[in-house]
């Protein structure tokens, strides 16, 4: 399975964007990049993915590389309640394989006043 | 819409002991899966479901027994609990398909073995 690399940590002020990044320079071509976040004793909940183009919704916005080895997950304005695990993981598109779906450690975001 | 429910919350049991986890969805999800997650170590797949009476291993199978006999169950079996289990356990849930399905979590089983 393709592995994806994010920083372990990063902080930001709130108000302000922040940018996350994940390295996944072994995707194959059916890959789709899922981001998830996890609040503090809580399961992890969808952000946001996407195939090759960027993509935007109400949480965020996921920026793809072109040669897709790797991609930023930007939230446009941080507040207080993004301060989370965000986790960067691979999906396979291809329906005929089962996807084991790894989840790495993620980045923790801490988000000061 | 309950989404994807685990019971119970909070478990606590000697070593040795066993029990068994539910997970239970109403989205008509195909797939299934059983996630571990101890500090300092993300979520690990334990075993995991890509429909109605199929079950596959993940990265952390030993010592964990699974059953799909219902579509939008999927139990997770301890036959005999260690200390080495106690974890926060996820379920999740999908379509089959990558592009238009976000998994879908529960809130967790916190599990501690004496």
């Amino acid at each position: 399975d393709a592995k994806t690399t994010q920083p372990n940590s990063m902080e930001s002020n709130e108000e302000e964007p922040v940018h996350l990044p994940c390295n996944h320079s072994t995707i194959s071509g059916t890959d789709y990049i899922h981001w998830y976040r996890q609040l503090p004793s809580q399961g992890p909940e969808y952000v946001i993915h996407g195939l090759t183009s960027n993509v935007n919704n109400r949480m965020a916005s996921l920026a793809i590389a072109e040669d897709r080895k790797s991609s930023t997950l930007i939230l446009h304005r941080a507040t207080l309640r993004d301060a989370a695990v965000y986790y960067c993981i691979l999906r396979a598109g291809n329906t005929g394989t089962a996807s084991k779906l790894t989840f790495g450690t993620g980045t923790r975001l801490q988000v000061t006043l | 819409n309950a989404g994807v429910t685990q019971t119970p919350k909070f478990r606590v049991l000697k070593t040795g002991q066993s029990m068994t986890l539910l997970c239970a969805q109403d989205m008509n999800h195909e797939y299934m899966y059983w996630y571990r997650q101890d500090p300092g170590m993300g979520l690990r797949l334990i075993h995991y479901s890509v429909g109605e009476g199929t079950t596959a291993k993940g990265e952390v199978p030993d010592g964990y027994n699974v059953s799909r006999l219902k579509k939008q169950n999927f139990l997770l079996g301890l036959e005999s609990a260690a200390p080495s289990q106690t974890s926060v356990y996820f379920c999740a849930s999908s379509s089959d398909r990558a592009d238009n399905s976000p998994l879908h979590f529960g809130n967790g089983t916190r599990l501690t073995v004496t």
